[in-house]
């Protein structure tokens, strides 16, 4: 079955840079379709989707945070890593990644991991 | 980018009730809509896809309904699982867009 689990610092200073692993199985990245993905909300609040690699190594960002953010892949591996420059504290929030296939409906999750920015 | 509005953002509903949320797309999305449902403290679930196709493994009480700029969400009979935040999402055009969330409340 399909699983998914992100891991990172729990805690990163302003100014500095995140870098979250969302780590699966039970897919693979080099499958026509397959798309791995990162959403995030801060707490109490709704779901913002930062961005998404996929298969052919297609990648695309939120406009927003696009000159932040980087995802990258390793198919040998099976982790898709996300790296979210210059933290400040509104981006705490609990950070998923996620499986999509062909773009279309997110259909597993993971259980998410919460960063806390803060000095 | 694609705005999704919910309505209502709240909701207090009794057992076995019946309850609709929508979630209207600022532009014309097609069927590209899909329904999630959120418990505390947990990832979100995948209830419906392409606007009316349930997920596998989800409940019959959950339905969904709608194309274009309207959509429904529709649970039938309610039960005390069912409390959760639902959220609508756009895959018809990036950025990925969601709706604001809306929160039910079983009494």
């Amino acid at each position: 079955q399909i699983t998914l689990k992100e891991s990172g610092p729990a805690l990163v200073k302003p100014t500095h840079t995140l870098t979250l692993t969302c780590t699966f199985s039970g897919f693979s990245l080099t499958t026509n379709g397959v798309g791995v993905g990162w959403i995030r909300q801060p707490p109490g609040k709704a779901l913002e989707w930062l961005a998404i690699i996929y298969w052919d190594d297609d990648r695309r960002y939120s406009p927003s945070l696009q000159r932040r953010l980087t995802i990258t892949k390793d198919t040998s591996k099976n982790q898709v890593v996300l790296t979210m420059t210059n933290m400040d504290p509104v981006d705490t929030a609990t950070y998923y990644c996620a499986h999509m296939f062909f773009g279309v409906a997110i259909d597993y999750w993971g259980p998410g991991t919460l960063v806390t920015v803060s000095s | 980018e694609i705005v999704l509005t919910q309505s209502p953002d709240f909701l207090s509903v009794t057992p076995k009730e019946k309850v609709t949320i929508t979630c209207r797309a600022s532009q014309n999305i097609g069927s590209s809509l899909h329904w999630y449902q959120q418990r505390p403290g947990q990832s979100p679930n995948l209830l419906i896809k392409y606007a009316s196709q349930s997920f596998s493994g989800v409940p019959s009480r959950f339905s969904g309904n709608g194309s274009g700029t309207d959509f429904t969400l529709t649970i039938n009979s309610l039960e005390a699982a069912d409390a959760a935040t639902y959220y609508c999402h756009q895959s018809r055009r990036l950025p990925i867009t969601f709706g604001q969330g809306t929160r039910l409340e079983i009494k």
